[in-house]
Formats: structure tokens, C-alpha cells, sequence
């Protein structure tokens, strides 16, 4: 079963927002509120950064935030800063044989 | 402070047997559903195997189904993931990764991983 796509890799400066896509079917991402998100650091352990969709840990910024419509999820990230280089994972429940799926992957690289 | 703590990796030949632990601190481990998820050298996340708190459900992935079983024990606290008939696929670092307490399928705490390496 393929993985939910996202786009390789995305850039921006410091203080700019970018967006990342995640496009599953209706069998994941678009049938369900079950949308998370993580960011990994190289050497390091996934971070949960958003769940069901749009909501965020405590402990994570409110310069996170997610949202979807139909099939794709988003992750925006806003003001950037150097410390949010890194690789993000989207993820979502899925009613087919395999309980969770991971997209594979997008590096975000801060100009 | 929660913590998840992997052990047990390591060089195995194609068709051999290994078994990881995760051992659980800082937190009830009998409240939580818990999860493998593995990820290949430069490759991405890929989940493996889930368990819930009770151990009355679990699910595996299709590439790993009837080779891995998963099993908990809430008397140490720990995780373990028994592999066996181990492919060279199957190298990644294994993490263990506690579900969120009312977010399906989000995974809020990870341990360090650890490496499994398939090769002869």
C-alpha cells in the first residue's frame, strides 16, 4: 500500500510561512479526523507536532497549525525560524488492512 | 517526565530471530495503547505493530504480518516486539511510541530507537 504523498522537500526565510501537503484517498486522510503530524531533527526521535488535524500539544508552538480539505492535509508553519529545518512526517488512521499510514516524508529547509 | 527506553537491537543474519523491549516510565503504561514504528537508513517512518492497553486488539502492518508478534507486559512496564525470519527489509531503527490518550493513531511520546541490522 503507498504511503500518503507529500512533496519532497519545501523552503523558506526566516519569518516566512510555508505549507506542507499531504494527499491521501478517502480510505485515510479525507474519510477520517485522524491527521497528525511530526517533525524529526537528524539523529533524533519524531515529535508530535499536530493531531486530529488541527490540534496542537501543549508543548508545541502557535506558530504550528493544520487544517485539511477533502483528501489533503496541511501543515502550515509560520514566522520560520532556523530551529524548524528539519524532516516532516504527515500520518493518518486508514480503514484498509494497515491501521496507520506515514507520508514519506518532506525535509523543510530554512533559507 | 516520560520516558520510553528501546533495547534489544543489533546484526542478525537474514532468517534469524531478534527481540526488542521498551521499557515505560512516567506515566500509567497500563492506560495507553502502544505502537512499533521502524524507520530504514535515510528512509522514512513506516508503522510496524499495535497493541492496546489491554493487549485485547492488535494489528500489524502487511509487510510484517506473520513474521513479527507484538506483546506487552504490565508488571515490568515494557513493550516487546518478537521478529523473526528477519528479511534485510527489516533493517531500521525500531522505535516504540506511546499512543496519545484520546487522539487515534497519533503518537505523542517516542523513545530513542533502536538499530536492527539484517544482513549475512
Amino acid at each position: 500500500q503507498s504511503a500518503l504523498t507529500q512533496p519532497a522537500s519545501v523552503s523558506g526565510s526566516p519569518g516566512q510561512s510555508i505549507t506542507i501537503s499531504c494527499t491521501g484517498t478517502s480510505s485515510d486522510v479525507g474519510g477520517y479526523h485522524y491527521v497528525s503530524w511530526y517533525q524529526q531533527h537528524p539523529g533524533k526521535a519524531p515529535k508530535l507536532m499536530i493531531y486530529d488535524v488541527s490540534n496542537r500539544p501543549s508543548r508545541v508552538s502557535n506558530r504550528f497549525s493544520g487544517s485539511k480539505s477533502g483528501n489533503t492535509a496541511s501543515l502550515t508553519i509560520s514566522g520560520l525560524q532556523a530551529e524548524d529545518e528539519a524532516d516532516y512526517y504527515c500520518s493518518s488512521y486508514t480503514s484498509n488492512s494497515t491501521l496507520v499510514m506515514f507520508g514519506g516524508g518532506t525535509k523543510l529547509t530554512v533559507l | 517526565e516520560v520516558q520510553l527506553v528501546e533495547s534489544g537491537g543489533g546484526l542478525v543474519q537474514p532468517g534469524g530471530s531478534l527481540r526488542l523491549s521498551c521499557v515505560a516510565s512516567g506515566f500509567s503504561f497500563s492506560d495507553y495503547n502502544m505502537n512499533w514504528v521502524r524507520q530504514a537508513p535515510g528512509k522514512g517512518l513506516e508503522w510496524v505493530s499495535y497493541i492496546t492497553s489491554t493487549s485485547s486488539s492488535i494489528y500489524y502492518a502487511d509487510s510484517v504480518e506473520g513474521r513479527f508478534t507484538i506483546s506487552r507486559d504490565k508488571a515490568k512496564n515494557s513493550l516487546y516486539l518478537q521478529m523473526t525470519n528477519l528479511r534485510a527489509e527489516d533493517t531500521a531503527v525500531y522505535y516504540c511510541a506511546r499512543e496519545h490518550l484520546v487522539a487515534v493513531t497519533a503518537f505523542d511520546y517516542w523513545g530513542q530507537g533502536t538499530l536492527v541490522t539484517v544482513s549475512s
